[in-house]
């Protein structure tokens, strides 16, 4: 069984740029959700995929957009990154069924620096 | 809202010491509650989960009990080692939502 994986590892970008992260879901699992973590701090929710749409979003600006693909894969988008946008993203995947979300498995994260 | 709330470390143990970390949650419904551990430089690990109130979850020597009359989800280990140095997160997930939500993180450290 494989786990989760994420892509790339590390990666650093400047003010303004554009960044794409990706993401492979745990064999089995339907559903994909995204956080962000800021150094010392837990997980924030920014989204969550399922059956390739967005299924729920926290407190995050439009410029950050995801995809799920039909493999159950899943991209995140961050648009004119800005200093703050400095974190550890973190993807996780689970399975929905009959409505109900179960736990959830987190992937070794991507992080990203913004100069 | 909803939320976390765990206690503040970092946590300094010698190896074989007793771990309590406190965790504390406030919920409309009834939450499932998690346990993450994080490593330094990796992602989160599920240590153990609970699903509902008096449920107790274990794993590694690690264990919680969904305590629904004190709404707290207190993680504790009889003997800790070097090797669990790392940060743990408190986690809630609404029956009705999609959304983990996470307490700031306890770093422990264990001496040897």
């Amino acid at each position: 069984e494989t786990g989760v994986t994420q892509s790339p590892t590390h990666l650093i970008k400047t003010r303004g740029q554009q960044v794409t992260l990706r993401c492979s879901s745990q064999s089995g699992h339907n559903t994909v959700s995204w956080y962000q973590q800021a150094l010392g701090q837990g997980p924030q929710f920014i989204f969550q995929y399922y059956r390739e749409e967005e299924n729920g979003r926290g407190n995050f600006p439009p410029r950050f957009s995801g995809l799920q693909f039909p493999n159950y894969s899943s991209e995140l988008n961050v648009n004119a990154l800005e200093l703050d946008d400095s974190a550890l993203y973190l993807c996780a995947s689970s399975l929905t069924s009959g409505g109900r979300a179960d736990t959830q498995y987190f992937g070794p994260g991507t992080r990203l620096t913004v100069l | 809202g909803d939320s976390v709330t765990q206690m503040e470390g970092p946590v300094t143990l010698s190896e074989e010491a007793f771990l309590t970390i406190n965790c504390t949650y406030t919920a409309t419904g009834y939450p499932s509650l998690f346990w993450y551990v994080q490593y330094p430089g990796e992602g989160l690990q599920l240590l153990l989960k609970a699903t509902k109130a008096d449920d107790k979850g274990s794993n590694k020597g690690f264990e919680a009990t969904y305590r629904k009359e004190t709404t707290s989800f207190h993680l504790e280990k009889g003997s800790v080692q070097v090797s669990d140095s790392a940060v743990y997160f408190c986690a809630l997930l609404l029956d009705s939502s999609y959304k983990l939500i996470f307490g700031s993180g306890t770093r422990l450290l264990v001496r040897p």
